[in-house]
């Protein structure tokens, strides 16, 4: 099956530093990639899409300067969490999907803020 | 935007017995419905799924049923095993290819 790999799977960083968090479709053209945050026992919530070549389509909540997206090509989307505080602590992953068919997931990043 | 609840939250069932978990949906235009199991500190994986045009599908220990009429779509397990135990969302894609998750099923079966 196609492979979405994502980069780092954990992470550390003291608080107000960024963090830049990748995801990469190795074997497929993804136009179209979507970024979630996952609480502790909780579900997906989605942040954006990301749109290759074009801006990001941000959730309702989501802020836009904090969590920056870039989808520079058909096969990399960037999440830059900027000035990282305690309450952004939490299990970001990315996903694609290859024409029209199910959703690839990235293997996820625990990103702690201390 | 579409609405997408999953009952129950947390589900405990013994080995062997069976396992059922349900979603309904608000938008009507929603025609593909996958199913995804998370372990603890991994991604979601895909275990089944079913499209529109089609009632019910299965895979071994695995079905899911669809009634677009009712809009609910459910997750059947049977003779679950202790692997089984997990974190089950059910999702629905719409023409945006923009997937809606439940808020996730605990599924807890014990030996």
């Amino acid at each position: 099956g196609a492979v979405v790999s994502q980069h780092p799977s954990r992470v550390i960083c003291k608080s107000g530093t960024s963090v830049k968090i990748e995801c990469r479709s190795l074997d497929f053209q993804a136009t179209t990639m979507f970024w979630y945050r996952q609480f502790p026992k909780q579900s997906l919530m989605l942040m954006a899409t990301s749109n290759e070549g074009s801006k990001a389509t941000y959730e309702q909540g989501v802020e836009k300067d904090k969590f920056l997206i870039n989808h520079a090509s058909l096969t990399l989307s960037t999440l830059t969490v900027t000035s990282a505080h305690p309450e952004d602590s939490s299990f970001y992953i990315c996903s694609a999907t290859r024409e029209n068919t199910e959703a690839f997931f990235g293997q996820g990043t625990r990103l702690t803020v201390v | 935007g579409e609405n997408v609840e999953q009952h129950p939250s947390t589900l405990s069932v013994q080995e062997g017995d069976s396992a059922v978990i349900k979603c309904t949906y608000s938008d009507s235009a929603s025609n593909y419905f996958p199913w995804y199991k998370q372990e603890l500190g991994k991604r979601p994986q895909l275990i089944i799924d079913i499209r529109s045009n089609v009632g019910e599908k299965k895979d071994q220990r695995i079905a899911v049923t669809l009634n677009k009429t009712a809009k609910h779509f459910s997750l059947h397990i049977t003779e679950t095993q202790p692997e089984d135990s997990a974190v089950y969302f059910c999702a629905t894609y719409n023409a945006g290819n923009m997937l809606t998750f439940g808020g996730g099923t605990r599924l807890m079966v014990k030996p």
